[in-house]
């Protein structure tokens, strides 16, 4: 089955730790995203990347860095720096960049940092 | 700056009942709207993608709807059921950026 894995799905932390997420994808897709979701709110955009050995800052990346070094990886690190990194995170992958191309997720990874 | 605006923010309904989610936007120039199907500790998922030109589009018990002038979209659920019980949300993509703003979801209870 094609798809997206994230791993792990929950994920704890202590304060001043960086943690990297994990992100798979077996959909021979060009692009990739990490968004974050907080309760009640819409889903806010990392970082993106549109091909291997690129990518670009969302609307939240401080705090936050990613790779892309192989089509099918984008992995996300959370650094000590992010001040309230909680939360859903969420990776997606499109065929192309293009603003036609919908939006595939993975079923996300809980973070909780104490 | 790009906004999308949903309502109610939750709803609760018995098994069997319609209900209809609202989307309001204002991103421009519009490519596509979205709607997302997203399960307790899930990601979303696609139940429809309408373009400029479509006024509605159809998924099973799912219909969603669209003006492109007043700028606003429905997805209407009929003959609902518990499995629609979820959080919808409303995405739309500007054809200016590229990149989608989505909406903060509408929670759907069904219950029996």
């Amino acid at each position: 089955d094609g798809g997206i894995t994230q791993s792990p799905k929950y994920l704890f932390r202590k304060e001043g730790q960086n943690v990297t997420l994990s992100c798979e994808q077996n959909l021979n897709h060009d692009a990739m995203y990490w968004y974050r979701q907080d309760p009640g709110q819409g889903l806010r955009l990392i970082y993106y990347s549109q091909i291997v050995n690129d990518f670009q800052k969302g609307d939240i990346a401080e705090g936050y860095s990613v790779s892309r070094e192989k089509k099918e990886s984008f992995p996300l690190t959370v650094t000590s720096a992010q001040k309230n990194p909680t939360a859903f995170y969420l990776c997606a992958s499109s065929e192309t960049s293009s603003y036609n191309s919908p939006l595939h997720f993975g079923n996300g990874t809980r973070l909780t940092v104490t | 700056k790009n906004q999308v605006e949903q309502s109610p923010q939750s709803l609760i309904i018995l098994e069997g009942k319609n209900c209809t989610l609202q989307c309001n936007y204002t991103v421009s120039p519009f490519s596509n709207l979205r709607w997302y199907k997203q399960d307790t500790g899930r990601g979303p998922v696609s139940l429809t993608i309408m373009t400029f030109s479509e006024n509605t589009k159809s998924n099973g018990r799912y219909t969603a709807t669209l003006d492109a002038d007043t700028k606003q979209s429905s997805l209407h659920i009929t003959a609902s059921q518990l499995s629609d019980s979820a959080s919808y949300i409303c995405v739309v993509t500007g054809t200016n950026a590229g990149k989608s703003t989505f909406g903060d979801g509408t929670t759907l209870t069904v219950k029996p």
